[in-house]
């Protein structure tokens, strides 16, 4: 069966300081990915997906980048994080025209 | 502009008894809707969906409703339990016309079963 696993659960880090989320899927080849950010009392705002390694789109611009450097990895970065960058992220995968899958998250606050 | 929206931000139902949650969308090219259940700190949890074709689709106590005309859908949990306290998410898609699926997602409907 397949499995999404996505850390840390949860990340405090400074203002100004980077960023680095990893998802990975296990159990299917070949996914699509996808990263999303909940804000607090906010719906999930799809922020990358990618339906290929290397092939990265982001649909609202921001502070961060995505990155797939293997087929079932998928990588959520900020060179400077700011206080906007606050939320929860989720990563999900999914077959085209299948419902996605979601990790567990991570809670990240800048303080 | 909120392609997916749920009015009601929260929902307390007694257990036992029907709770009904709303969605509409705007976007006429949505051909796939998807409902979501989330508990705290957890991911989204794929719940039911169902295809521009149908107007109702069953999986046990869910049964989700769609009016393509009203771009309305619900979804209906009969009985209600304590365990279904979670935040539901209406999600919609071009899922069968797009080479990826671009889920667009509506902000969530916090549910609360009172015992």
């Amino acid at each position: 069966s397949q499995t999404i696993h996505q850390w840390p659960a949860t990340l405090v880090q400074p203002v100004g300081s980077p960023l680095s989320l990893e998802c990975t899927v296990e159990g299917t080849s070949n996914p699509n990915l996808y990263w999303y950010r909940q804000a607090a009392g906010r719906g999930l705002q799809l922020l990358f997906y990618s339906v290929g390694i290397g092939q990265i789109s982001s649909e609202v611009p921001q502070n961060l980048s995505a990155s797939r450097p293997q087929d079932r990895q998928f990588i959520l970065s900020s060179k400077k994080l700011l206080l906007s960058d606050s939320g929860f992220y989720l990563c999900a995968w999914s077959r085209q025209g299948q419902p996605q899958h979601f990790g567990d998250g991570t809670r990240l606050s800048i303080l | 502009d909120q392609q997916v929206k749920q009015n009601s931000p929260s929902l307390s139902v007694q257990e036992g008894r029907i709770s009904i949650l709303n969605c509409d969308y705007t976007n006429s090219m949505f051909d796939y809707f998807l409902w979501y259940k989330k508990y705290p700190a957890e991911g989204p949890t794929f719940l039911i969906s169902i295809s521009s074709i149908k107007d109702k689709n069953e999986d046990g106590r869910f049964t989700v409703f769609l009016n393509k005309s009203a771009k309305h859908l619900s979804l209906h949990i009969v009985p209600s339990q304590p365990g279904d306290s979670a935040v539901y998410f209406c999600a919609a898609s071009g899922g069968l016309k797009t080479s990826y699926d671009k889920v667009i997602f509506g902000p969530g409907t916090s549910l609360s079963v009172i015992p």
